[in-house]
């Protein structure tokens, strides 16, 4: 267990329509991070929440928002949902250091399906 | 452009064989690496990672990776791997300056022949 929590469970949305994601960091962590994992696929990178900040985003356009909360908690939004929106959605928190090397510690995941 | 390879999408290996999951990447920046295991429907959990020092990495469950710079791989070992080792499988790379952007391979699925 990593002490991240991601809800809910699964979500099944139809296309056009808008979705909010969220997100429980591990305590101590002040850093989140959000993936995009296709079926059969790899993570891929979506964006990164430093101190309510967006710190570094991914290939993803401007649909795919979120926000970073004081106590590190974070929501992934996505607007205008479409089909090949499907897929685990993840979350990663970790602690960023004045060096800048952390690493992420990964929830469980969103399962979304958008029909 | 910053990538990870791993070329074998399906592994099967018998219960109690030895295993190596190969792991190569393209990094500008010297790399922090890693290695995380995922089982189905599931998230990802950390199996080891290397930063600095010993080029030879520890990790739970048994697991080990040799960082080899020269040949940009970042191998995963296992003396006997166990039916409980089925997963999906995947490298991945940050940067040193920043690990705010974790590149991550396509995934190797391990599965164990009993």
């Amino acid at each position: 267990e990593t002490g991240v929590t991601q809800s809910p469970t699964h979500l099944i949305k139809t296309r056009g329509q808008q979705v909010t994601l969220r997100c429980s960091s591990q305590s101590g962590h002040n850093t989140v991070s959000w993936y995009q994992q296709a079926l059969g696929q790899g993570p891929q990178f979506i964006f990164q929440y430093y101190r309510e900040e967006e710190n570094g985003r991914g290939n993803f356009p401007p649909r795919f928002s979120g926000l970073q909360f004081p106590n590190y908690s974070s929501e992934l939004n996505v607007n205008a949902l479409e089909l090949d929106d499907s897929a685990l959605y993840l979350c990663a928190s970790s602690s960023r250091t004045s060096g800048g090397t952390d690493t992420q510690y990964f929830g469980p995941g969103t399962r979304l399906t958008v029909l | 452009a910053q990538s990870v390879t791993q070329p074998d999408i399906h592994i099967t290996v018998s219960e109690g064989a030895s295993l190596e999951l190969r792991c190569n990447y393209s990094y500008g920046a010297t790399p922090y690496l890693f290695w995380y295991v995922q089982s189905p429907g599931q998230g990802l959990q950390l199996l080891l990672k290397y930063f600095s020092g010993d080029t030879l990495v520890q990790g739970i469950k048994g697991f080990e990776a040799e960082f080899k710079r020269s040949q940009s791989s970042f191998n995963l070992r296992k003396p006997s791997v166990h039916w409980s080792d089925a997963a999906e499988y995947f490298c991945a790379v940050g940067a040193v300056s920043s690990a705010s952007k974790i590149i991550f391979g396509s995934g190797t699925r391990l599965s164990i022949r009993p």
